[in-house]
């Protein structure tokens, strides 16, 4: 069981706007910037959102990431069915001394 | 633009020791401002952090592995290496090396990754 937590599925419309949470602690979240990744299957996670809500050149503006004490959002608007992946959290544990990443989220365009 | 490519063996028998190579291309790894790291994910599974260490010699482990594994920079190859000792098939995972833009920060690039298989 992950330190970092997320709902393990999610699913929306085309078109629709979805939020996936993720929940940590003072050690993580409430200390450290968090990082977001987008992960089709087969293929290596993908950048998405870093420092809680910078996106990298080449990320749609539909993405976006907020982040308050102890838990971090990634949201998606104008939901597409390519958006259909997992998305997974990222964040240094000063308690650990390591990097923490979230159990997942699986996003299902219906 | 910078690329990791993951190479090494894909069955490695229980108890022995796993060793694989990521080739990072298009950057150095004597950059000082980046860690170079691996990251497993187990069959159907999330992402599990191994570690990442610096090219002057910082390491950081994830405490749950550090007694098996080790990290290592070479800049004269610029590559990066892992080896995990006394496998077993609770390492079966796919291995993806990482860079990591500081200390403290998740990865910004990653390799594709490479399939490993503990099986006798």
């Amino acid at each position: 069981q992950s330190v970092l937590t997320q709902p393990p599925s999610l699913s929306g419309t085309p078109g629709q706007r979805v939020s996936i949470s993720c929940s940590g602690s003072t050690s993580n979240i409430g200390s450290n910037s968090v990082t977001w990744y987008k992960q089709l299957p087969g293929t290596a996670p993908k950048l998405l959102i870093y420092i809680d809500n910078q996106r990298p050149s080449g990320v749609p503006a539909r993405f976006s990431a907020s982040k308050s004490g102890t838990s971090a959002s990634l949201a998606i608007s104008g939901l597409r069915s390519d958006d259909e992946a997992a998305y997974y959290c990222a964040v240094w544990d000063d308690s650990l001394n390591g990097l923490i990443f979230g159990g997942g989220t699986k996003l299902t365009v219906i | 633009q910078v690329q990791l490519q993951e190479s090494g063996p894909g069955l490695v028998k229980p108890s022995q020791t796993l060793s694989l190579t990521c080739t990072v291309s298009g950057f150095s790894v004597n950059n000082d401002g980046h860690f170079w790291g691996w990251v497993r994910q187990q069959p159907g599974q999330g992402l599990e952090w191994i570690g990442h260490s610096h090219n002057r010699g910082g390491t950081y482990y994830n405490p749950s592995l550090e007694s098996r594994v080790s990290i290592s920079v070479d800049t004269s190859k610029n590559q990066v290496s892992l080896t995990v000792t006394s496998v077993t098939a609770a390492d079966t995972a796919i291995y993806y090396c990482a860079r990591d833009w500081g200390a403290f920060h998740p990865p910004d690039r990653w390799g594709q990754g490479i399939l490993v298989t503990v099986s006798s």
